[in-house]
């Protein structure tokens, strides 16, 4: 089975640029997770979905974040515009329950000129 | 007082070295436990889920007290492969599962 499927692997690009960060869940998995990891701060939560419904939205840093989840297979983050500060590795995770074990993408590496 | 604390380590062991993790919880309605490996510049992967009897996985065993509200992670004869940081990780009713920051170890030859 494919796992979760994230896309592009790495994405280097100027500040103040628009940056969209794409997901594909596990099929089957009704629960999508964004997360962001650094060395500073390790992994933060920054939204989760249930049924493509936005749940808890508390750890997006400021408006410049948002994320979307059109489908049950699909999902967005997009960061406009884009800061130096928001290089990281950000991870996409789905899951069966709230409380079931999340299985996560390869991740997007973020750099932030 | 953070929801799920972690020595961060690193724990720096000979390979054949029994290693142990512990990790304290701050809400004593926790549901569910799990222990996750992430490698170097990788995703986090699931190792074990933790339950309340204990369990065991190859030369992984994990255990819950919930009176003491910890959960700790054995690992026995350390191969250099188990290099890696481990997270615990805990669920709640009504929110998304909690991260520990997780305890490096590195195993030597």
């Amino acid at each position: 089975d494919a796992g979760v499927i994230q896309s592009p692997r790495h994405e280097v690009t100027e500040m103040g640029q628009e940056v969209t960060l794409r997901c594909k869940p596990i099929s089957g998995h009704d629960y999508l997770f964004w997360y962001r990891q650094t060395m500073m701060r390790g992994l933060e939560l920054l939204i989760y979905f249930n049924n493509n419904v936005p749940i808890d939205d508390s750890g997006m840093p400021e408006d410049r974040f948002s994320a979307k989840m059109p489908n049950a297979s699909f999902s967005t983050l997009k960061i406009q515009p884009s800061e130096p500060r928001d290089s990281a590795v950000y991870f996409c995770a789905s899951s069966w329950g709230q409380a079931q074990p999340q299985h996560f993408g390869d991740g997007t590496r973020l750099s932030i000129l | 007082r953070k929801e799920v604390e972690q020595d961060p380590g690193p724990f720096n062991v000979p390979e054949g070295a029994t290693v142990a993790f512990n990790c304290t919880y701050s809400n004593s309605a926790s549901q569910s436990f799990f222990w996750y490996r992430q490698d170097c510049r990788k995703e986090p992967k699931l190792l074990m889920s933790v339950y309340s009897s204990g369990n065991e996985d190859g030369r992984f065993t994990a255990q819950l007290n919930r009176a003491s509200q910890y959960i700790s992670l054995l690992i026995r004869d350390s191969k250099l492969s188990d290099s890696a940081t481990y997270l615990c990780v805990v669920g709640q009713a009504g929110t998304a599962l909690i991260f520990g920051k997780g305890t490096t170890l590195s195993v030597s030859s």
